[in-house]
């Protein structure tokens, strides 16, 4: 039973180039989340689709930051252009909205960016 | 708005030990909680939720926490400590606005010593 895969693991690129993540999520979750972790702000909700739509982006922080979700099994998290501050591991989840609406998200592993 | 708070930054126990986690919530309506734990280099791995029912709750690897009303509180329990479960745990609390977005504490490091 794969889990959620995130690629790449590791991303090293200089300020101002275009960064693109990707996830693909568990099969048949109709939920996909994208947080980011840092020390200082801990772990932070970005943005999450239901059905491949957008239902709450409040925590992208700014307009470099962008996501999209063209099918049930594939979405991105692109950031263009990048800065050093962008710097964070950053993880994809899913979950089944199921009857009680209580189902566990299932996290990636992550993608560890640094932006030099 | 919903919160969880976690008081410890980091909790160190001996391995054998029973070992205890906590974490103290803020809800408008009925509570839905959970306990996620973090392994190095690893993404978060549900332990456990309360949704209603019994007060104590039976996760993964051993774990239970109890849900405690009066206090406004989910403390994650465990009655012998393994140096394993040395890792990055956090409480989470379902969000007002919509009911899969998670609140999520700012995590415990639990250390256990051998």
């Amino acid at each position: 039973d794969a889990g959620v895969i995130q690629s790449p693991r590791h991303e090293v690129t200089e300020m101002g180039q275009e960064v693109t993540l990707r996830c693909k999520p568990i099969s048949g979750h109709d939920y996909l989340f994208w947080y980011r972790q840092t020390m200082m702000r801990g772990l932070e909700l970005l943005i999450y689709f239901n059905n491949n739509v957008p239902i709450d982006d409040s925590g992208m922080p700014e307009d470099r930051f962008s996501a999209k979700m063209p099918n049930a099994s594939f979405s991105t998290l692109k950031i263009q252009p990048s800065e050093p501050r962008d710097s964070a591991v950053y993880f994809c989840a899913s979950s089944l909205d199921g009857r009680g609406r209580n189902k566990p998200q299932h996290f990636g592993d992550g993608t560890r960016l640094s932006i030099l | 708005a919903q919160s969880v708070a976690q008081p410890e930054d980091q909790v160190n126990v001996a391995e054998g030990n029973p070992l205890t986690v906590k974490c103290t919530y803020s809800v408008s309506g009925n509570p839905y909680l959970f306990w996620y734990v973090q392994y190095p280099n690893r993404g978060l791995q549900f332990l456990l939720k309360y949704i209603t029912g019994d007060n104590l709750v039976k996760g993964s690897y051993g774990f239970e926490a109890e849900f405690n009303k009066s206090q406004t509180s989910f403390h994650l329990k465990k009655p012998s400590a393994l140096v394993s479960d040395s890792a990055l745990y956090f409480c989470a609390v379902r969000g007002a606005r919509g009911f899969q977005k998670l609140v999520f504490g700012t995590g415990t490091r639990l250390l256990v010593s051998p």
